[in-house]
């Protein structure tokens, strides 16, 4: 089965340093997604893109994020300037069409520690 | 807005036993639900959604789900528990007004098999 899949599963980096998270979604979706967990919180939305450009941000999604399909195939998350509350586990996700007519498929994360 | 509430942070069965994982939820619009599944060192995998047909889901690995409006409410059940279902369960809520494609989680229910 197809699956997301999230390079790299561990990134450590430095605080005020630039991180490039990256992801392939599945190759007939449409939708991609960002999503974080900070440990012991919930899930957060964090942006959706469609049609090369951003459909949906969260508050969370502020200058300092942004997101980039440099191809037909990456999906990446780039942090500018990172703070030691980036940390926490990145999944990208990609679904065929919009949500209330196909699920979300996640990939296994990126686990994001900012020293 | 939309927010979902798992009840138990944490759910301990026996092999073999019932499970049962709650959740309610709040929704202003009709919402779609899903259950997701997360194992250690895994992404979020769907398990079952419910979309406005049967109130009855039935998903994957034998697990199945009621929507109940009237209690706002989206339990998770299976009827023998197997070691290997021991994993973090969220529940999740979308609502038609959703745009964006936005998936509001809960805080999640890990479950525990006993031998």
């Amino acid at each position: 089965e197809p699956e997301v899949t999230q390079t790299p599963s561990h990134q450590v980096t430095q605080m005020g340093q630039e991180v490039i998270l990256r992801c392939v979604p599945i190759s007939n979706h449409l939708y991609f997604y960002w999503y974080r967990q900070i440990l012991g919180q919930k899930v957060e939305f964090l942006v959706s893109f469609y049609n090369n450009e951003i459909s949906e941000k969260s508050e969370i999604f502020d200058d300092q994020f942004s997101v980039e399909r440099p191809d037909g195939s990456n999906f990446t998350l780039k942090i500018r300037s990172t703070k030691l509350e980036d940390s926490a586990m990145y999944f990208c996700a990609s679904s065929v069409a919009e949500l209330n007519n196909s699920p979300l498929h996640f990939g296994n994360g990126t686990r994001l520690t900012v020293t | 807005a939309q927010s979902v509430t798992q009840l138990d942070s944490h759910v301990s069965v026996s092999e073999g036993t019932p499970v049962l994982l709650r959740c309610n939820y709040s929704s202003s619009y009709s919402p779609s639900l899903f259950w997701y599944v997360q194992h250690p060192n895994k992404g979020l995998q769907l398990l079952l959604k419910y979309t406005s047909a049967a109130t009855l889901v039935k998903g994957i690995n034998g697990f199945e789900a009621e929507f109940k409006k009237s209690e706002t409410s989206f339990h998770l059940t299976k009827p023998s528990a197997h070691m290997s279902d021991a994993a973090e369960y969220f529940c999740v809520v979308s609502d038609d007004n959703n745009a964006g494609n936005m998936l509001t989680f809960g805080g999640g229910t890990r479950l525990m098999v006993k031998p």
